[in-house]
């Protein structure tokens, strides 16, 4: 099955600098690489996702980038603010799997002031 | 807002027990599917519906269950709770058209 490994487990930045998060994945099978933000006591919210056939995705500070020869795909926050920090989670799945992901263990961000 | 819909948000259950947790999916969206999140770790796929079958299941013993319903809510049931199966219970709705999943809030279950 699929596994995916995230770096690092928490991450400190100062209000306007970039964050950046990174995962690895295992099999190439896989084709679609969401990321999702989680604050406390809420579920995982969708923020960014990239497809197999897409090497870099934008949306405003957010961006996420593939490297399918790698296996290697990341988050990064430019200008990051204080509502921020909060738990990132990467996941992969496989092709045809359908609702079925496989969740990297999560980075913790802190964004201080 | 993802318009999943979860409950109850919180409940409290002893070893031995059964539970059964709730969720409402976003409207159109034909398949569900469940999610374990322990503390401080990612979520993990228990199974999905589709349909109101289920046609796929990660590494879960059969004391776990669901139900899909025409309406496309959906029903998580646990038998002979045990302590490990505190965590949150996550319920994602899946758009086949984005192939994008919403979650719910969650149902946070603690077993004393």
């Amino acid at each position: 099955g699929e596994n995916v490994e995230q770096h690092p487990s928490t991450l400190s930045v100062q209000e306007g600098d970039s964050a950046v998060i990174k995962c690895t994945y295992s099999d190439s099978a896989s084709n679609y690489f969401p990321w999702y933000k989680q604050e406390l006591g809420k579920g995982p919210q969708l923020i960014i996702d990239i497809r197999s056939n897409v090497g870099e995705k934008k949306d405003q500070r957010i961006a996420v980038t593939l490297n399918k020869t790698a296996k290697h795909f990341s988050l990064h926050i430019t200008e990051t603010q204080p509502e921020d920090s909060a738990v990132y989670f990467c996941a992969a799945r496989l092709e045809g799997t359908a609702s079925k992901l496989t969740f990297g263990t999560g980075t913790r961000l802190q964004v201080t002031l | 807002e993802t318009g999943v819909t979860q409950s109850p948000t919180h409940l409290i259950k002893t070893r031995g027990q059964q539970v059964t947790l709730r969720c409402s999916s976003q409207s159109g969206h034909n398949t569900v599917s469940w999610y374990q999140q322990a503390l401080g770790q990612g979520p993990q796929f228990i199974f999905q519906y589709y349909r109101e079958e289920e046609n796929g299941r990660g590494n879960f013993p059969p004391r776990f269950s669901g139900l899909q319903f025409p309406n496309y809510s959906s029903e998580l049931n646990v038998n002979a709770l045990e302590l490990d199966d505190s965590a949150l219970y996550l319920c994602a709705s899946y758009g086949v058209d984005t192939g994008e999943l919403f979650f719910g809030e969650g149902s946070r279950l603690t077993v004393l």
